[in-house]
């Protein structure tokens, strides 16, 4: 079945740059996602990569896919306090395109 | 704000209580999904509809689990006879639809049970 590892814990220094790490089991998967959860929040969509591309950039967000290895980053540039929070890696597949997610990398910025 | 809403945010009730939970998905999104958290885990799927329609429902939805989606529009997911393990954070999601970047999942900002 589908499987998705991270990495528990992050901690960084405001101002540098964080880099979360993701593989995955399922090749057939279509898109890959990163969800932010803020404490007793819902997930907020950060952003997605499509399974035929290995880079997409957004603002401060870069997302490298390596699909021979199964394997996705997330890296947030000058990386702020209120980036705090927990990151969720997701791939999503077949008809039925239900995520199957991570446990979540817990991201802590220290001033 | 047209975001996906859930209601309540929070549910305290004793184990054996019967639960309902309502999802109201963005406007126009077909498919609705639910998924639930417990501590320390990511979500994991529960059920999705297209439409109106129950299409998949995982194992992890026992007998006492029912979602409903009437007209196509809001979800309910009740749970009867509650226990003290199903104490968990529902999430609901809604996508525009399915293929050609249509599947993105959005998501609500969940209902938290405590069973007692």
């Amino acid at each position: 079945g589908e499987d998705v590892e991270q990495s528990l814990f992050l901690s960084v220094r405001e101002g540098d740059s964080s880099v979360i790490n993701c593989t995955y089991t399922d090749s057939s998967s279509t898109y890959l996602y990163w969800y932010k959860q803020e404490p007793g929040a819902g997930l907020q969509l950060l952003t997605y990569i499509f399974s035929n591309m290995d880079m997409k950039q957004d603002q401060r967000l870069t997302v490298l896919l390596n699909k021979k290895d199964k394997h996705l980053s997330l890296r947030i540039a000058d990386t702020q306090t209120g980036d705090s929070a927990i990151y969720f890696c997701a791939e999503s597949g077949g008809s039925n395109y239900k995520l199957t997610f991570g446990k979540g990398t817990l991201l802590t910025v220290n001033p | 704000d047209t975001g996906v809403s859930q209601d309540p945010r929070h549910k305290i009730t004793k184990r054996g209580q019967n639960v309902t939970f309502r999802c109201d998905p963005i406007s126009e999104h077909n498919r609705l999904y639910w998924y639930r958290q417990t501590l320390g885990q990511g979500p994991e799927f529960l059920t999705y509809f297209q439409n109106e329609a129950q299409l998949e429902k995982s194992r992890l939805l026992s007998d006492r689990f029912s979602a409903e989606r009437p007209k196509g529009s809001f979800s309910t997911l009740e749970i009867q006879r509650t226990e003290q393990g199903d104490s968990a954070m529902y999430l609901c999601a809604s996508s525009l639809g399915a293929g050609w970047g249509q599947e993105t999942q959005y998501f609500g900002p969940g209902t938290r049970l405590l069973v007692l």
